[in-house]
């Protein structure tokens, strides 16, 4: 199983919007609505911000959203801040009844 | 709230079986729409799933492609954990190890994470 496909880094200033894409195939991204996404910041675990394409957990800000249309996922991030700069990954099952990760994306806040 | 805590060495020889337990806190390892998983982050292959243990009247497990041959993740239910035998290690198996508690195919818990060293 390959991994997804996400841009290595992106970058915008504070207050700005950005998006991150995950591309995966009609085996994953574009067979299920289970695709997450996650944050990670240097030295730490990983934190759940989306879940079923586009739910937020408890506690994680309405600034994080999620959509998916055909293979592609995309994480949009509004109103950017410092906070925001991590490592972003995306997730999806198969159809082999097993899970696969996006590559990782660098945010860079400027 | 769950809580998931890690246990095992840090260091293991080439050729041998690596070994680590999760503990689970604030949940039940035979709770039906739980997945308690087992996953690795290394700098070369970023994050990467490698199997599951589940209970849905009988226990199942799933294994990523990668380590299929070497994996087992089993189920203790009188200590309330979990555990990952990886065998036949070899230094690319070097990484950070995580578990964590899947629902609906998201991780909203994880361990601490063990760094795990395959050197001789």
């Amino acid at each position: 199983q390959s991994a997804l496909t996400q841009p290595a880094s992106v970058s915008g200033s504070p207050g700005q919007s950005i998006t991150i894409s995950c591309t995966g195939t009609s085996s994953d991204v574009g067979a299920y609505n289970y695709v997450s996404w996650y944050q990670q910041h240097p030295g730490k675990v990983p934190k759940l911000m989306i879940y079923e394409v586009s739910n937020r957990p408890s506690g994680v800000s309405n600034r994080f959203s999620g959509s998916k249309s055909g293979n592609t996922a995309s994480l949009t991030i509004s109103g950017l801040q410092a906070e925001d700069e991590a490592d972003y990954y995306c997730s999806s099952c198969t159809s082999s009844s097993t899970l696969v990760f996006g590559g990782g994306t660098k945010l860079t806040v400027l | 709230q769950v809580q998931l805590q890690q246990s095992g060495p840090g260091l293991v020889k080439p050729s041998q079986t690596l070994s680590l337990t999760c503990t689970i806190s604030g949940d039940s390892v035979s709770s039906n729409s739980v997945a308690w998983t087992w996953i690795r982050q290394s700098p070369s292959r970023g994050l990467e799933w490698l199997g599951r243990t589940y209970y849905k009247s009988r226990w199942y497990n799933d294994y990523a492609v990668s380590v299929k041959s070497r994996i087992i993740i089993n189920p203790d239910t009188s200590k309330n954990q979990f555990s990952l035998q990886l065998n036949s290690v070899t230094p690319e198996d070097t990484a950070v190890y995580y578990c964590a508690r899947a629902t609906v195919n998201a991780f909203a818990f994880w361990g601490q994470g063990t760094l795990v060293t395959v050197s001789s």
